[in-house]
């Protein structure tokens, strides 16, 4: 079975400041990997997906993050933060036949702070 | 609309009352999946649908839940006796593909509080 721990609940950051949020996963079998990213009161949306090819991948917002599969971590960064960063980051893993059959972690929660 | 829409935005059911949701995915998108998201957590899968068949229905919790699409449109997730622990937002996403990796488009979810 697959699983994904993100290891951080809560990260504070002051503006302009970098940042990265953590994700692990585990599996047996090889899987795509997700960032998703949830406004208040709205639906989730991708932020970046490794399928396969470089291990550095690019997302929308200035996002990036980088596939390390023999630590299996998916980790998100962020050089430089706004204030409309500020939401709920989710990371995701899917086999590869189940593309939207999506597992979740738990959520890091991103506050910029003026 | 271009996105996901889904209905009731909020719904409040007293225990044992049975509820529907709806989810209108967007235009010729094959696949549908519902999640259900308690709060705190990362969303969990509950089914899916190509088209008008439901491929999985592994996350459903319990045989309260029930999920159709019966014309491979439209999907109303429909849930019997409602208990506390039902509790959650209840997210419905499409996509476009049927197979392999297609992006997921998301709705805004309904927020059911069972009281």
């Amino acid at each position: 079975a697959q699983s994904v721990t993100q290891l951080d609940s809560q990260v504070p950051v002051f503006e302009e400041a970098p940042v990265e949020l953590r994700c692990n996963y585990s599996s047996s079998v090889s899987v795509y990997l997700f960032w998703y990213v949830q406004y208040p009161n709205q639906g989730l949306q991708l932020l970046l997906k490794y399928l396969s090819g470089s291990t550095l991948v690019k997302g929308i917002n200035g996002f990036e993050a980088e596939f390390n599969k023999s630590q299996t971590s998916f980790h998100l960064r962020k050089p430089s933060v706004h204030i409309s960063d500020t939401a709920e980051y989710f990371c995701a893993v899917s086999l590869y036949n189940q593309g939207g059959k999506l597992i979740f972690g738990q959520g890091t929660e991103l506050s910029v702070k003026p | 609309g271009a996105g996901v829409s889904q209905s009731p935005r909020y719904k409040v059911a007293k225990r044992g009352q049975d509820v529907a949701l709806r989810c209108d995915p967007i235009s010729g998108h094959v696949s549908l999946f519902w999640y259900q998201q308690a709060l705190g957590q990362g969303p969990e899968f509950l089914t899916y649908f190509q088209n008008e068949a439901q491929l999985d229905k592994s996350g459903l919790p319990s045989d309260r839940f029930f999920a159709e699409r019966p014309e491979g449109s439209v999907s109303t997730l429909k849930i019997q006796r409602t208990q506390q622990e039902d509790s959650a937002v209840y997210l419905c996403a499409s996509s476009l593909g049927g197979a392999g990796f297609s992006p997921l488009h998301f709705g805004n979810g309904t927020r059911l509080t069972v009281t």
